[in-house]
């Protein structure tokens, strides 16, 4: 079964702090995905990595950045944390090849304070 | 870029009657329509998706069509239990990626009185 593991279940931050939000996934999964889910709004993808070192914006990139190192883990930066990045993050892995799922960590709810 | 949109964001049913949701996209290249359900404090899961060349799917008591002409697709679930009660989203895969990436819809809230 799929694993994919995220850091942090609740994170508690101030504005201006740097933030890390760390995902592991244990499947050999080529595709990675950092979304954030908000009332109302669904789940909106910040970015995505179909390889390693290999990254792509999403539809709300804004005020985050990526890294991906390793195949198996994937990190979501918040360069400077604002109070509307208060939300729940949620990452998610696929296999390669288009039209595959994706699989889902628990999330992290993270607030800015 | 592709656009999903979901409805209804909420939706009430008696216990063992039917639910419907429905979306449209707008990419007409799309190709993969995946369904996931997230219980309150879980993580989203995959309960049934869809793919172009298919135009009906069914598993137990849930069914999605698909109408590629229309752009629309939906979710069934017959003979609704508790258990079904949670937040529904569907999705799109866009055709020009090659990524698995996928728009989701907003969401909707299923509740089922007893």
């Amino acid at each position: 079964d799929v694993k994919v593991t995220q850091s942090s279940r609740y994170l508690v931050k101030r504005t201006g702090e740097k933030v890390f939000l760390e995902c592991v996934q244990d499947m050999d999964h080529e595709n990675m995905f950092w979304y954030r889910q908000d009332p109302g709004l669904g789940l909106r993808l910040i970015y995505f990595s179909y390889d390693v070192k290999m990254k792509e914006k999403g539809d709300i990139p804004e005020g985050y950045s990526v890294s991906r190192e390793k195949k198996e883990r994937f990190s979501l930066i918040l360069e400077s944390a604002s109070t509307n990045q208060t939300s729940m993050y949620l990452c998610a892995s696929s296999p390669g090849g288009g039209r595959q799922p994706q699989h889902f960590g628990d999330g992290t709810r993270l607030s800015i304070l | 870029g592709e656009n999903v949109e979901q409805h209804p964001s909420t939706l009430s049913v008696q216990e063992g009657d039917s639910a419907v949701i429905k979306c449209t996209y707008s990419d007409s290249a799309s190709n993969y329509f995946p369904w996931y359900k997230q219980e309150l404090g879980k993580r989203p899961q995959l309960i049934i998706d869809i793919r172009s060349n298919v135009g009906e799917k069914k598993d137990q008591r849930i069914a999605v069509t698909l109408n590629k002409t229309a752009k629309h697709f939906s979710l069934h679930i017959t003979e609704t239990q508790p258990e079904d009660s949670a937040v529904y989203f569907c999705a799109a895969s866009p055709g020009d990626s090659s990524a698995s990436k996928i728009i989701f819809g907003s969401g909707t809230r299923l509740s089922i009185r007893p």
